[in-house]
Order: C-alpha cells, then sequence, then structure tokens
C-alpha cells in the first residue's frame, strides 16, 4: 500500500549547524508534500510544503526540495535554533485522495 | 486563525468504559480527520469524514466508531474501551483533499 519512510528517527546537532530529514513516497500518483513541526504539548502545526510542479521552495532558513523521479523529498534547517528543536513529520498526498501518508517522524534536538 | 480544538487534553478510562472525544473546528472545513499517535508509528489515520453524516474507515478503524452530525463537529467513540488503546489522538480538518491539514492539540487518552 502507500507509505512514505522517513529518516533520520532521531537528529542531534549543534546551535548554527544544518539538518536535513528525508522521506521516501510510493505512490507515484502522490503531488502534494506537506512538512508538519510538532512541539511538545501542541499538535503538529504545518512549517512548509512542495507541490509536484516545483522542484525546491525555500521560506528563510527552511526550505524543501523534491526529486519526482526518485520520488525522494528533503527538508532542510540552516542555522539551527534551540526552538528548532521538536518533531518533524513529512508527508504526502494526491489529487482525488481524502488521505494523507504521514512519516514516521523525525525528533530534532538542537544543543545550544 | 483556523482553529481546531478538542474536549479534553488529557483522560483516564478503566477498561470496558465508552469514551467519547469530541472535535470541533471553526473554519468551515470539509473534511474532518481522526489520527492516532504513537512514538515510531507516526500518525495514523483511524477514520475521516468528507461531509456531514459521512464517515469513512482509515487505516486502523478497528475497535472506533466516529460521528459527524454537524459540519463542524467530529466525535470518536471508543465503544469498549482497552488498554491498548492507550495513545495520542489527535484531530484535525481541511477544507480540500490537496490541503494543508489543520490540527487541534491532542488527547492523551489512559486506559487503565
Amino acid at each position: 500500500g502507500e507509505n512514505v519512510e522517513q529518516h533520520p528517527s532521531t537528529l542531534s546537532v549543534q546551535e548554527g549547524d544544518s539538518a536535513v530529514i528525508k522521506c521516501t513516497y510510493s505512490d507515484s500518483a502522490s503531488n502534494y508534500f506537506p512538512w508538519y513541526k510538532q512541539e511538545l504539548g501542541k499538535g503538529p502545526q504545518l512549517i512548509i510544503d512542495i507541490r509536484s510542479n516545483v522542484g525546491e521552495k525555500k521560506d528563510q532558513r527552511i526550505a524543501v526540495t523534491l526529486n519526482k523521479t526518485a520520488k525522494h523529498f528533503s527538508l532542510h534547517i540552516t542555522e539551527t535554533q534551540p526552538e528548532d528543536s521538536a518533531v518533524y513529520f513529512c508527508a504526502a498526498s494526491k489529487r482525488g485522495g481524502f488521505k494523507t501518508i504521514f512519516g514516521a517522524g523525525t525528533r530534532l534536538f538542537v544543543k545550544a | 486563525d483556523v482553529k481546531v480544538t478538542q474536549s479534553s487534553r488529557y483522560l483516564v478510562k478503566r477498561t470496558g468504559e465508552k469514551v467519547f472525544l469530541e472535535c470541533v473546528q471553526d473554519m468551515d472545513h470539509e473534511n474532518m480527520f481522526w489520527y492516532r499517535q504513537d512514538p515510531g508509528l507516526g500518525l495514523r489515520l483511524i477514520y475521516f469524514s468528507y461531509d456531514v453524516k459521512m464517515k469513512e474507515k482509515g487505516d486502523i478503524p478497528e475497535g472506533y466508531s466516529v460521528s459527524r452530525e454537524k459540519k463542524e463537529r467530529f466525535s470518536l467513540i471508543l465503544e469498549s474501551a482497552s488498554t491498548n488503546q492507550t495513545s495520542m489522538y489527535l484531530c484535525a480538518s481541511n477544507p480540500g483533499a490537496e490541503d494543508t491539514q489543520y490540527f487541534g492539540p491532542g488527547t492523551r487518552l489512559t486506559v487503565l
């Protein structure tokens, strides 16, 4: 069935370093790829998304890249700060489908 | 600002009890979702609804039912709670199939 694999499950970086989280999806019909950040005690919130007609999107320190051929997409956070510490989920969905498939999550620790 | 609220942040119930989790969204969204979040497993879809009185099973519907009598409200029901239903439950909504999902803060349910 449809699947999204996410790596790594845990990531620890020093403040100021970059962090990269990678996801692979199985359904080639997927065309919408959001990334969510979940802080402690809160529900996930969208931080950036990308659609299949775009290869890269950037918003300040956050960027997402998409390789449709390889069915890979990645989240890049530059100049990490302690407040970036959270669980990050990648996800994929497709036109005409109601379901969003989520990755298992990456727990990011940013050490001050 | 989209707001999704859930009736309880923490809930403790006993095995065999009937449990109601309520979710309300204030943005007139068509779609509403119930997820279960467990460590290492990401977000798993229990049920979703794309219209009033309409419901569809997700990936793990066993032991759960739902009700959507009004557009803004989506309830998750555990007919007879069991210890393996101890988990974090997240409600979400979105206006369309390919749109961002907006999550509530979650209900942490413990079944003793």
